[in-house]
């Protein structure tokens, strides 16, 4: 199994803070690599896929970049709405595809 | 616009076979990959399987041994069964859509989980 790694586990930040999560892949995955959002109670949302392709409307300030096996997700300018738990996921090996543990932004 | 959900028992004893649907709306089953995927408390997502129109599927090889998914396109829905189930089963499960094609496999639509306890 590709085993993926979330740094941090949890990030305290501000509204309007720019913030990075770190997932690093055991082997290289290329590109293979999508992002999801996902708040309390609810399933996750894809915000990237193929490391940096944004999915229909999500917002601009999202933006994602790597390849091999360390790839970053960076909100610029964060807003009330991006507090919540972010999961990377990669795609290059089918079997099985995997997710990290996740990264919780909460309000500083 | 697609949606996705997910119903059965929320609570299954040891030992049985947790059911689960997905009904899909807003998309032909068709054309697509249907998965299955759990969020056990305080832990990460894990990939169960997937199904195809045609009953092609396959399986995360953790889980195996023990999962079956199949379709009925007549209701325009998959289904999941594990089979043995133990503590360790007790998860959110999603049903989910297949993003993207090729070499592709990221999740695009999303149910919004069933919450089942594996308790006796």
């Amino acid at each position: 199994d590709i085993q993926m790694t979330q740094s941090p586990s949890t990030l305290s930040a501000s509204v309007g803070d720019r913030v990075t999560i770190t997932c690093r892949a055991s082997h290289s995955i290329l590109t293979y690599l999508a992002w999801y959002q996902q708040k309390p109670g609810k399933p996750p949302k894809l915000l990237i896929y193929r490391t940096s392709s944004l999915q229909s409307g999500v917002p601009s300030r999202f933006s994602g970049s790597g390849s091999g096996t360390e790839f970053t997700l960076t909100i610029s300018n964060l807003q009330p709405d991006d507090f919540a738990t972010y999961h990377c996921q990669q795609y290059a090996s089918f079997y099985p595809l995997t997710f990290g543990g996740g990264t919780k932004v909460e309000i500083k | 616009q697609v949606q996705l959900q997910e119903s059965g028992p929320g609570l299954v004893k040891p030992s049985e076979t947790l059911s689960l649907t997905c009904t899909v709306s807003g998309a032909s089953i068709s054309g697509y990959y249907w998965n299955w995927i759990r969020q056990s408390p305080g832990k990460r997502l894990e990939w169960i399987g997937y199904i195809r129109y045609n009953g092609t599927a396959d399986y995360n090889p953790s889980l195996k041994s023990r999962v079956t998914i199949s379709v009925d396109m007549s209701k325009n829905q998959f289904s999941l069964k594990l089979s043995a189930v133990t503590a360790a089963d007790t998860a959110v499960y999603y049903c989910a859509r297949r993003g993207g094609t090729g070499g592709a496999y990221y999740f695009d639509y999303w149910g919004q989980g069933s919450l089942v306890t594996v308790s006796a």
